[in-house]
């Protein structure tokens, strides 16, 4: 089992629209969690990070944990085309020298 | 400010051929690392170095070989290229291998295999 999960989409969503996008992880010992956005033929970037459970708000975008499911969502409100992009999840696994990521679902905001 | 910077961004080689991937960062970052991207497979760790003098394997090491030449700098090499080595390289860098500290990647280096 790979120890973070996503799905791959691609998820197509007016603009406008509230958006939901999960991955499930494995260890219960991950504590922290982070979201990279990645625009075509460019390099992911860091979007937001939480640590264990609970919100993280930044603008339009929350991050959200639930380590009693080991789900974690991000939610984007008042979606627009600029948000098409594909979007991974992250974590630290132990030791953290290095990232896990998954393997990032495709989102398609149309105007 | 450049941040992370790959070179070159395409490449098309014939199998059999070696080449190096150039990578630098301009942060004073301690940690950097390789990644290549296929589709379906997501990202995946190829080699890290967690401080200037230290390489590790990451998920995906056979085939590849890495340098450290500098703090700034670290290279990834193929040195017989193969089909299956077809993908887009992302090097990243990261201030300290701290778990809260995020990686910032460059734009990648898109690498046909012949």
């Amino acid at each position: 089992q790979k120890e973070v999960e996503q799905d791959p989409g691609p998820l197509s969503v007016p603009e406008g629209a509230i958006v939901s996008l999960n991955c499930t992880y494995s260890n219960s010992a991950f504590q922290y969690f982070m979201w990279y956005r990645q625009y075509s033929r460019k390099g992911p970037e860091l979007l937001m990070y939480t640590y264990s459970s609970g919100n993280k708000e930044d603008g339009r975008f929350t991050a959200q944990v639930d380590k009693s499911s080991k789900y974690i969502s991000l939610f984007i409100r008042d979606s627009q085309p600029s948000d098409s992009a594909t979007y991974l999840c992250a974590t630290p696994p132990s030791g953290y020298s290095t990232l896990t990521f998954g393997k990032g679902t495709m989102l398609l905001v149309s105007p | 400010n450049a941040g992370v910077t790959q070179t070159p961004k395409f490449q098309v080689l014939k199998t059999g051929q070696s080449m190096t991937l150039q990578c630098a960062q301009d942060m004073n970052h301690n940690s950097m690392y390789w990644y290549r991207q296929d589709p379906g497979m997501g990202l995946r760790l190829i080699y890290y170095s967690a401080s200037e003098g230290t390489t590790d394997k990451g998920e995906v090491p056979n085939g590849y070989n890495v340098s450290r030449l500098n703090k700034r700098e670290f290279s990834l090499r193929l040195e017989s290229a193969a089909p299956s080595q077809t993908s887009v390289y992302f090097c990243a860098s990261r201030e300290t291998p701290l778990r809260d500290q995020p990686q910032h990647f460059g734009d990648g280096t898109r690498l046909s295999i012949l």
